[in-house]
């Protein structure tokens, strides 16, 4: 079956720098989402994007679908912006998560 | 509702017990879901509704889990025999559309143990 793959696996900043998140997937798929898990275990939806770049306040999503990947942009990160990370693909009408990229932003 | 309401919020059963869950979706959204999210892990997908039909059951871990969805609203799964390693977060989402997309919204989650 298709593979996802997050990387990187764990990321530790300070308040206010940017980071990227990375979401390769090994076959064509046919929908991409962002979701963030936060500390208390809620999920957010973050972006639906199968293709192209949106944008949400500091945050913005790139999924280049030829290329099978996506990027999550986070800038001028906060700590409320700790948590998991998670990119989710649609094939063969199953949802398949990748194993998320935890990101701590310390004070 | 408002959002996607989950019942129980904890549930703890003995081994060999049925349990219930319950999921009640965002009004309006034809599209429901379940997923089962172990202590520090990733989401692992376990079936879909569209309406009251549910295309692949394939994603149910064994013939111990089923689920079924009624008047296009409220979701139950169901585990028998309940076994240890079925202990983890149970998340049921919504959406308007099938297979993520715009308005996809989760639930806070039904924590069973079983001991």
């Amino acid at each position: 079956g298709i593979q996802v793959e997050q990387s990187p696996p764990d990321l530790i900043l300070q308040e206010g720098a940017n980071s990227t998140l990375r979401c390769n997937f090994s076959d064509s798929v046919n929908n991409l989402q962002w979701f963030h898990q936060n500390p208390w275990g809620q999920l957010i939806n973050l972006f639906y994007i199968p293709s192209g770049t949106k944008q949400n306040g500091r945050l913005s999503a790139t999924t280049v679908a030829t290329e099978r990947y996506s990027l999550l942009y986070i800038s001028s990160s906060q700590t409320t912006d700790s948590g998991v990370y998670f990119c989710a693909v649609v094939r063969d009408d199953k949802i398949i998560f990748g194993k998320g990229t935890r990101l701590h932003i310390l004070p | 509702g408002a959002g996607v309401s989950q019942s129980p919020s904890n549930k703890v059963t003995e081994k060999g017990k049925d349990v219930e869950l319950r999921c009640d979706p965002i009004s309006g959204h034809t599209a429901l879901y379940w997923y089962r999210q172990s202590l520090g892990q990733g989401l692992e997908f376990l079936i879909y509704f569209q309406g009251n039909s549910a295309p692949d059951k394939s994603g149910l871990p064994s013939d111990r889990f089923s689920a079924e969805r009624t008047g296009g609203s409220v979701s139950t799964l169901t585990i028998q025999r309940t076994q240890q390693e079925d202990s983890a977060v149970y998340l049921c989402a919504s959406s308007s559309e099938g297979l993520l997309g715009y308005g996809y919204t989760f639930g806070s989650g039904t924590r069973l143990t079983v001991v």
